[in-house]
């Protein structure tokens, strides 16, 4: 079993939905996590973290962390079609431990 | 400025050739990587390097070798490829100053995508 599981999608959505995502670990020492964005044939890049459980809301996006159930959600609000792309969660057990664990990123579609 | 950058952008080896990727970034970064990303299991850590002159094992190093003899370069070997080592890779960097991992932005190359016979 993988530390953490994250369902590769696809996810098509009409442009101004709401996307959902979300990912599962097993690692219960994992307090730091973040969500990276990969353009196609690009490499990752950070869009958000949170630290240990609650909310953080960052433009249209909101991090969202559940410790007792391990698990985590990113939503995006007023989706355009610019926010197609692979999502990708990753998690961290200390603030310093920079070999993070990523999940398989889910590809996202925002319909025109 | 040019961030990360990774040498071949493509390959296409046969099966027990050798290689080496190169990756480079301008930003004096103490720490970087090097990943694997396949279909379904996202990206997995090859090698990392902490500083010049040294090099780690990750989460999947068989089959692979690394060097950091200069701080601005990470070299990736491949010294008998298998069609099992197809795969996109990626180089990363990361000043890791602030000891605050989730805070302190990886820097990702573009990938190098290989295939082999």
């Amino acid at each position: 079993q993988k530390e953490v599981e994250q369902d590769p999608g696809p996810l098509s959505v009409p442009e101004g939905a709401i996307v959902s995502l979300n990912c599962t670990y097993s690692n219960s020492a994992f307090q730091y996590f973040m969500w990276y964005r990969q353009y196609s044939r690009k490499g990752p890049e950070l869009l958000m973290y949170t630290y240990s459980s609650g909310n953080k809301e960052d433009g249209r996006f909101t991090a969202q962390v559940d410790k007792s159930s391990k698990y985590i959600s990113l939503f995006i609000r007023d989706s355009q079609p610019s926010d197609s792309a692979t999502y990708l969660c990753a998690m961290s057990p200390r603030s310093n431990d920079y070999k993070l664990s990523f999940g398989a990123g889910t590809t996202v579609t925002v319909r025109a | 400025n040019a961030g990360v950058t990774q040498t071949p952008k493509f390959r296409v080896l046969k099966t027990g050739q050798s290689m080496t990727l190169l990756c480079a970034q301008d930003m004096n970064h103490e720490y970087m990587y090097w990943y694997r990303q396949d279909p379904g299991m996202g990206l997995r850590l090859i090698h990392y390097s902490v500083g010049e002159g040294t090099t780690a094992k990750g989460e999947v190093p068989d089959g692979y070798n690394v060097s950091r003899l200069k701080k601005q370069n990470f070299l990736l070997g491949l010294e008998s490829a298998a069609p099992s080592q197809t795969s996109v890779y990626f180089c990363a960097s990361i000043q890791a100053t602030s000891g605050r991992a989730y805070t302190d932005t990886q820097y990702f190359g573009p990938g190098t995508r290989l295939t082999v016979l």
